[in-house]
């Protein structure tokens, strides 16, 4: 079975500085996608990248940016010129890309970032 | 708007009641999904579906039941057999392509006294 972990339980930075989430993730399988969402105090669950296995180049959304590695089995996420509104759980999460229809995801068991202004 | 609702916010029950969490979609997905989150953990699956009539357990079944009669309804129920169940409740849906993502609802809060 597939397991994610995320080792920092808490990460704080400055506003406007850059920030880097460790995800660390365990499979046989060479095909799956791995995605960061974002849970605010609201609990809404956002959906913040996503990144395919078979893709080498690393995913990029605006100030979202990932580092896959993937012998390393490794996908970290870096926010650049933090904001306060990024403040929230971070959570890293797996999905096989062996099957279409329903799609397990699993997660990690999420960082806290805290942005300090 | 298109989106996933979930209702109610909160919930409240004594221990040893059933109780239904409802989770609705308007964007025509097929597999819909329901998670459980506790302190300081990810979510866990409970149960999927991917398709009118037809639902799987996931990795934290016990306690729990589900039904899929309409594409748009994916309502979990709370039974007593579960022993601890208050814990935040998250419904998510995909289209189900290969290169789908999930979205999620807004989550329900039950809290069993």
């Amino acid at each position: 079975a597939q397991t994610v972990t995320q080792s920092q339980p808490e990460m704080s930075v400055q506003e406007a500085e850059t920030v880097t989430l460790s995800c660390t993730y365990d499979t046989s399988e060479s095909d799956y996608y791995l995605f960061w969402y974002k849970q605010p105090p609201s609990r809404q669950m956002i959906l913040v990248i996503r990144q395919e296995a078979y893709k080498q180049q690393n995913a990029t959304e605006n100030r979202f940016s990932v580092n896959f590695q993937k012998a390393a089995k490794s996908f970290s996420l870096k926010i650049s010129d933090s904001q306060l509104g990024d403040a929230a759980m971070y959570f890293c999460a797996y999905r096989s890309a062996t099957f279409q229809g329903a799609q397990k995801l699993v997660f990690g068991q999420g960082t806290r970032l805290t942005i300090n202004p | 708007d298109g989106g996933i609702t979930q209702s109610p916010k909160y919930l409240f029950r004594k221990e040893g009641q059933n109780v239904t969490l409802s989770c609705e979609q308007n964007l025509n997905h097929d597999a819909m999904y329901w998670y459980r989150q506790d302190p300081g953990q990810g979510l866990r699956l409970i149960y999927y579906s991917q398709i009118v009539n037809d639902f799987q357990k996931g990795d934290i079944a016990e306690g729990y039941s589900v039904s899929r009669e309409k594409k748009e309804s994916f309502p979990l129920t709370v039974t007593s057999a579960q022993k601890n169940p208050t814990a935040f409740y998250l419904c998510a849906s995909n289209s189900g392509g290969l290169t789908d993502t999930q979205y999620f609802g807004p989550g329900t809060r039950l809290t069993v006294l």
